[in-house]
């Protein structure tokens, strides 16, 4: 079974808002991970926080890990149309087996 | 972006053939991958290798077989295609397990 879920499914905003997904994850990990996809690609490495880890920022991306409540969000600020696609969260659920979820699909209106 | 290159790219297959997808690295990563995607699915692990000769199962691995016998190249095989295997397979590979990097993807569709 999927170790991430993502929250919402679909999400549509106009641009320049902001974007915010989130992620639960069943089993305690060792690091979590955003990805994105654009359509009819592959899956692009965005970020990585780790279990220690509460808070973590990269350029307009910001994610947040909270391991008690076993969820994790990803913000992206100030959105663009460029930033229509997937996300994916991914998780280390045992022995480098990394387990991602459904997506959330964002679209950003310009 | 990692050296990662997927062939056949688009393939449509009979039921009941063989299908041999191939994935090709330049990076010298230790760990590969295979996965699946389907709508409402996500991606879904169906093997991996951390190392030559050194092969696991992920979660939806019935129906596949896969051999590592060099670094660079991770095959996956679908002894006797069925539709339910029709999906979008995604190769990815990982230098420490952590940051993981896919390929472009191979389109399979079996008729």
């Amino acid at each position: 079974s999927q170790q991430g879920e993502e929250d919402p499914q679909a999400l549509s905003i106009q641009e320049g808002e902001n974007a915010t997904m989130n992620c639960s994850y069943k089993t305690s990990i060792n690091n979590l991970q955003w990805y994105r996809q654009n359509s009819g690609r592959g899956l692009v490495h965005l970020i990585l926080i780790r279990s220690n880890e509460r808070e973590k920022h990269s350029g307009r991306l910001r994610v947040t890990l909270d391991t008690s409540k076993k969820s994790s969000s990803l913000l992206i600020t100030a959105s663009r149309a460029a930033d229509t696609a997937s996300y994916f969260c991914a998780t280390d659920a045992n022995n480098n087996d990394m387990r991602f979820g459904a997506g959330t699909r964002l679209t950003v209106k310009p | 972006d990692a050296g990662i290159t997927q062939s056949p790219r688009h393939k449509v297959t009979e039921t009941g053939t063989p299908v041999t997808l191939r994935c090709h690295q330049t990076e010298n990563h230790r760990y590969m991958y295979w996965y699946r995607q389907d709508p409402g699915h996500g991606l879904r692990l169906i093997h991996y290798s951390y190392g030559v000769k050194d092969t696991d199962k992920g979660e939806v691995s019935d129906g596949y077989s896969v051999s590592r016998s060099k670094t660079e190249d991770f095959l996956l095989t679908l002894e006797s295609a069925t539709s339910s295997q029709t999906s979008v397979y995604f190769c990815a590979t990982s230098f420490s397990g952590n940051t993981i990097y896919f390929g472009e993807g191979s389109w399979l569709t079996v008729v």
